[in-house]
């Protein structure tokens, strides 16, 4: 049961465009959102989040827009750069309490490539 | 770098055998958390540790088992181990419990044979 997906397993671009990374999810509990960068050999690191009462949280070249109602968010780098070159995972937890606590739930993750 | 560090980086084993992976989280993190990441799969939550107590559990196998230490260090247990259980093991940590942002490490890669 993947309750967060990723449904493009990559993404190309041509340094100075607009990348666009979707993710889409299921479990209407979730309430936070996050994406993380990974490079090869290393862990995932965090990049942005939102919450589910804003649409939209913008940090420099980085803005992840949320829609509740088609429980889709997306995430959008301008302009690219070819250090942005890396896997994307989308990640969504509920509200701690209970037994969700700090619990992350990811998605499969995009790899992006951002070409010269 | 993170300021979480996990060792070993590679473990390679056979079948049947029992390994220990370990984690050190950043310095003044309480919360320790550990994924699974297998070859066509996302990171999968495992368990949680908070302040030595666990805290939340995921689709952890039986087989594996898991503790956090009075420093705070976590150590992984995987036994009767299975090919399919060759995957990069992730820990995470966070300032409380119910910290959504988690600062992860590098990761051991665990190969069974």
């Amino acid at each position: 049961d993947q309750q967060v997906k990723q449904n493009s397993p990559s993404l190309s671009v041509q340094e100075g465009r607009i990348s666009i990374l979707n993710c889409d999810y299921t479990n209407s509990m979730f309430d936070y959102f996050l994406w993380y960068k990974k490079y090869p050999a290393e862990g995932p690191t965090f990049l942005i989040s939102i919450s589910s009462i804003k649409d939209k949280n913008e940090d420099g070249r980085f803005t992840v827009f949320l829609n509740k109602s088609a429980k889709h968010l997306s995430l959008h780098i301008v302009p690219s750069q070819p250090g942005d070159s890396a896997v994307y995972f989308c990640a969504a937890s509920a509200t701690p309490g209970g037994t969700s606590y700090g619990k992350l739930t990811f998605g499969q993750g995009t790899i992006l490539t951002v070409h010269p | 770098d993170s300021g979480v560090t996990q060792t070993p980086k590679h473990l390679i084993t056979a079948t049947g055998q029992r390994v220990t992976l370990r984690c050190s989280p950043r310095s003044g993190d309480l919360s320790v958390y550990w994924y699974q990441q297998s070859l066509d799969q996302g990171l999968q939550f495992l368990i949680q540790y908070y302040n030595g107590e666990e805290r939340a559990k995921g689709n952890i196998l039986e087989r594996f088992s898991a503790q956090q230490f009075p420093d705070l260090h976590s150590e992984l247990n995987l036994s009767s181990l299975e090919l399919g259980d060759s995957a990069l093991y992730f820990c995470a940590s966070s300032v409380t419990g119910e910290s959504y942002e988690q600062y992860f490490g590098p990761g051991t890669r665990l190969t069974v044979t």
